[in-house]
């Protein structure tokens, strides 16, 4: 089946720290890849997403690689700030039956302390 | 724009009681999603509109749910005789059509916290 499993949290870091939250997948087709962010009290918002292998999604200094032979699609971030502090999902997306469903991963908490 | 919303925002039911939900996408946006959130787990896939036609529903769906959009503008998800165990956050999500390989984005919206007590 498909179904997308993360790095178990919370995670706690430091203000400038290095960040990685690792995702793998598992796919029966060619999947889309996307890290959703939520922060509190708030919806989940798309940070960044990639569509096909090497690919590599980046946005507000967070990026992740698609790398098909590790079925991986790992988080990082070189430099966090406490405005990082939210919940992360790793999802993936297939076109099933005419229907982008997204199936997404548990969810990491990351908590950053200045 | 201002996005997706949903209404309400809270909803406190007892159990047996039912409850309604709505959804109102993006208005340039054919396809709708609705899913379910537990506390601690990722949001989980429940039905699918493009435009008014329901196209999927996943089997968490169980009979006492039911999801219209009329005129292919907002959704509505409506739990008959509820249970605790539908105690969860249900979101909305909206998109474009986009290419065959699935990247286009989904927007969500804040979410209905349900609490059934």
């Amino acid at each position: 089946g498909n179904s997308v499993t993360q790095m178990e949290g919370p995670v706690t870091l430091s203000e400038e720290a290095f960040l990685t939250i690792n995702c793998t997948y598992t796919a029966t087709g060619y999947p889309s890849l996307f890290w959703y962010v939520q922060y509190p009290g708030e919806g989940l918002q798309l940070l960044l997403k990639a569509t096909k292998a090497d690919d590599k999604g980046s946005n507000k200094g967070f990026e992740a690689t698609y790398r098909k032979e590790t079925t991986s699609f790992h988080l990082e971030k070189g430099s966090v700030q406490v405005s990082d502090s939210a919940v992360y999902f790793c999802a993936l997306s297939l076109i099933i039956q005419g229907a982008q469903k997204l199936v997404f991963g548990q969810g990491t908490r990351l908590t950053i302390n200045p | 724009d201002t996005g997706v919303s949903q209404d309400p925002r809270h909803k406190i039911t007892k159990r047996g009681q039912n409850v309604t939900f709505r959804c109102d996408p993006i208005s340039e946006h054919n396809r709708l999603y609705w899913y379910r959130q537990t506390l601690g787990q990722g949001p989980e896939f429940l039905t699918y509109f493009q435009n008014e036609a329901q196209l999927e529903k996943s089997r968490l769906l169980s009979d006492r749910f039911s999801a219209e959009r009329p005129k292919g503008s907002f959704s509505t998800l409506e739990i008959q005789r509820t249970e605790q165990g539908d105690s969860a956050m249900y979101l909305c999500a909206s998109s474009t059509r986009g290419t065959r390989f699935g990247g286009y984005e989904q927007y969500f919206g804040p979410g209905t916290r349900l609490t059934v007590t």
